[in-house]
């Protein structure tokens, strides 16, 4: 399909392990978010990526968490030594270019730590 | 310290009638609030948007309304129709691509 494509859908792992998501973003679009949806709350923003520019790390949680991107394509975050908090679904969206314009999402990674 | 605000957890109207989703913001940076909808177990789809130098925007059965002054913008669909329950996201971006999203408003329709 055309659409942004996340692996695995769902993730379970023990605390303390790493864990590595992937995002899949449509073809052409320059820009790419990276979103944490816990249990009954909205989606928070962690990272953002535009074209070559640096990426807006602002909302990361910790130095846990961790995000890079090749190029204008695939993007992966990882979260290391994982911990109970870190459950939720993981949501990557992608743009054509940043501003007011609709975001693509992803179904999302459902991480659940032990 | 919450930009976005979506005050009312949940909504229940009767198919037909108008649903009101309501989205309050303190940043007046943001340039433009987009509406996502969401499936349990899906991504977030995007569903109308305005910018910031306009008031209203329609599409369809959804029409935007933005209150600068107030800080605050509104969602009405009419007819509402079972097919509309989801959950409803208001999102708040600045010109850089910086996006806030609320915690979303769940909306059941009954038949």
């Amino acid at each position: 399909g055309a659409g942004v494509s996340q692996s695995p859908s769902n993730k379970v792992t023990e605390k303390g392990k790493d864990v590595e998501l992937r995002c899949d973003p449509i073809s052409g679009h320059t820009a790419l978010y990276w979103y944490r949806q816990r249990l009954g709350q909205g989606l928070e923003f962690l990272i953002y990526f535009q074209g070559n520019s640096a990426p807006d790390k602002s909302g990361l949680p910790s130095d846990r968490f961790s995000a890079e991107r090749t190029g204008e394509s695939v993007s992966t975050l990882t979260i290391q030594r994982t911990q109970q908090e870190d459950s939720a679904v993981y949501l990557c969206a992608s743009t054509v270019v940043s501003g007011g314009q609709p975001q693509h999402f992803g179904d999302g990674t459902r991480l659940s730590i032990l | 310290d919450q930009q976005v605000k979506q005050n009312s957890p949940s909504l229940s109207v009767q198919e037909g009638r108008i649903s009101i989703l309501n989205c309050d913001y303190t940043n007046s940076m943001f340039d433009y609030f987009l509406w996502y909808k969401k499936y349990p177990a899906e991504g977030p789809t995007f569903l109308i948007s305005i910018s910031s130098i306009k008031d209203k925007n329609e599409d369809g059965r959804f029409t935007v309304f933005l209150n600068k002054s107030a800080k605050h913008l509104s969602l009405h669909i009419v007819p509402s129709q079972p097919g509309d329950s989801a959950v409803y996201f208001c999102a708040a971006y600045t010109n850089a691509g910086k996006s806030t999203f609320g915690d979303g408003t769940t909306l059941t329709v009954k038949p």
